[in-house]
């Protein structure tokens, strides 16, 4: 079935370096795709979206990249923080245009001071 | 805070009881998606409203019903609860469909003892 997978399930760093998060998606249907920041406690939050007739968008201090051809996704956060640290998923809107979101399972983010 | 509430924040049942979940969405939003946090199974899609009518089904046991009422805030029903059914339940809006970004409540921590 539809299906989006992160690669690592903890990513470790030191606090002001950049941070790079990997999501691999399966449908190659999805035009839509997005990054949240899931604290402990609280629902996932909003980072940055990107739409696939782009390959990057920027942010406030995060980058999403996207490989159409690889079908994958990351999101680069840069002069990583402690309040950085989090659960991030990657979520793509999958074959249907119902609006609805498929989510990876999650990596967590650990920033070290 | 996303805009998002749901109530209540905590909720703790016994086996075989009936449970209700409440969300009021963003101020202006159509859409409602349900959605189920597991430590094992991540983010899963249950169902989304749009304007108070079904508009996509996923997961969804036949155990679990939802709707949409027309000031636009929603429930989901549990019933016959099983030990299986712990989990979070993640409300989230959306302005209008398809492929915009999804705004989360806090969530309800569903405990069933």
């Amino acid at each position: 079935g539809e299906s989006v997978g992160l690669h690592l399930p903890t990513l470790s760093v030191q606090e002001g370096d950049n941070s790079i998060i990997n999501c691999a998606y399966s449908n190659s249907a999805s035009d839509y795709f997005i990054w949240y920041k899931q604290e402990s406690g609280k629902g996932p939050q909003f980072i940055i979206d990107i739409r696939s007739n782009m390959d990057k968008r920027q942010g406030q201090r995060v980058t999403v990249l996207l490989n159409k051809t690889v079908k994958h996704l990351s999101l680069q956060i840069a002069a990583t923080q402690p309040g950085d640290s989090a659960v991030y998923f990657c979520a793509e809107n999958g074959s249907s245009n119902t609006g609805k979101l498929i989510f990876g399972q999650g990596t967590t983010l650990q920033v070290k001071p | 805070d996303s805009g998002v509430t749901q109530t209540p924040k905590h909720l703790i049942t016994a086996t075989g009881q009936r449970v209700t979940l409440r969300c009021s969405p963003r101020s202006g939003d159509l859409s409602v998606y349900w959605y189920q946090q597991s430590l094992d199974q991540g983010l899963q899609f249950l169902i989304q409203y749009y304007n108070g009518e079904e508009r996509a089904k996923g997961n969804i046991l036949e155990r679990f019903s939802a709707q949409q009422f027309p000031d636009l805030h929603s429930e989901l029903n549990l019933s016959s609860l099983e030990l299986g059914d712990s989990a979070l339940y993640f409300c989230a809006s959306s302005v209008s469909i398809p492929n915009e970004k999804l705004f989360f409540g806090s969530g309800t921590q569903l405990s069933v003892l």
